[in-house]
């Protein structure tokens, strides 16, 4: 079965308001997250990532925090835009030590952004 | 401009038929990757391949074939042994250990 998931398949919020999206996971033996962004008909496109040695990771308008205790990640975005309307993606990579595997992708969440 | 290019953009196949969707990437990265994308869905990993002449299978690699022959190159053919083959197919590349993926725009297949 799948083993990283969303809270939520829509959230919905105003233009300027910061936005939480949430993602659960399951293997503990995770150490390398990613969030992906996507819009319609598109590729997912990288936002940012975290590996297990990090709780917290910023970028420009996004941070990522990552919760090993109760197995949580979430992607916050700050002053969302109406350009940040997408379906966003939290994946991991489970092999431990790294190497070149596949993503198991939640999913995804559909941001929508209000006028 | 570095990027992966996947084509065709749309493609259909009749009931019986191989198709094969390709995938080039100009990025130098040692791994390549298959996924499968349907309707309000995450994507699964079809197959991946670490480095040229070698490629594993990924969690829903039956019904699919694909090959590395040359380092940019990772062409996935959708054989008739697939059953339900109309999805979203995106290809990703990557250096080589735990860094992030990048993708293409993807190919839509359906069904005659």
């Amino acid at each position: 079965g799948e083993s990283v998931g969303l809270h939520l398949p829509t959230l919905s919020v105003q233009e300027g308001d910061n936005s939480i999206i949430n993602c659960a996971y399951s293997n503990s033996a995770s150490d390398y997250f990613i969030w992906y962004k996507q819009e319609s008909g598109k590729g997912p496109q990288f936002i940012i990532d975290i590996r297990s040695n990090m709780d917290k990771r910023q970028g420009q308008r996004v941070t990522v925090l990552l919760n090993k205790t109760v197995k949580h990640l979430s992607l916050q975005i700050a002053a969302t835009q109406p350009g940040d309307s997408a379906v966003y993606f939290c994946a991991e990579n489970s092999l431990p030590g790294g190497g070149a595997d596949g993503l198991t992708f939640g999913k995804g969440t559909h941001l929508i952004i209000q006028p | 401009d570095g990027g992966i290019t996947q084509s065709p953009k749309y493609l259909f196949r009749k009931e019986g038929q191989n198709v094969t969707l390709s995938c080039e990437q100009n990025l130098n990265h040692d791994a390549m990757y298959w996924y499968r994308q349907d309707p309000g869905q995450g994507l699964r990993l079809i197959y991946y391949s670490q480095i040229v002449n070698d490629f594993q299978k990924g969690d829903i690699a039956e019904g699919y074939s694909v090959s590395r022959e040359k380092k940019e190159s990772f062409p996935l053919t959708v054989t008739s042994a697939q059953k339900n083959p109309t999805a979203f197919y995106l290809c990703a590349s990557s250096p080589f250990s735990n860094q992030p993926q990048h993708f293409g725009d993807g190919t839509r297949l359906s069904i005659l």
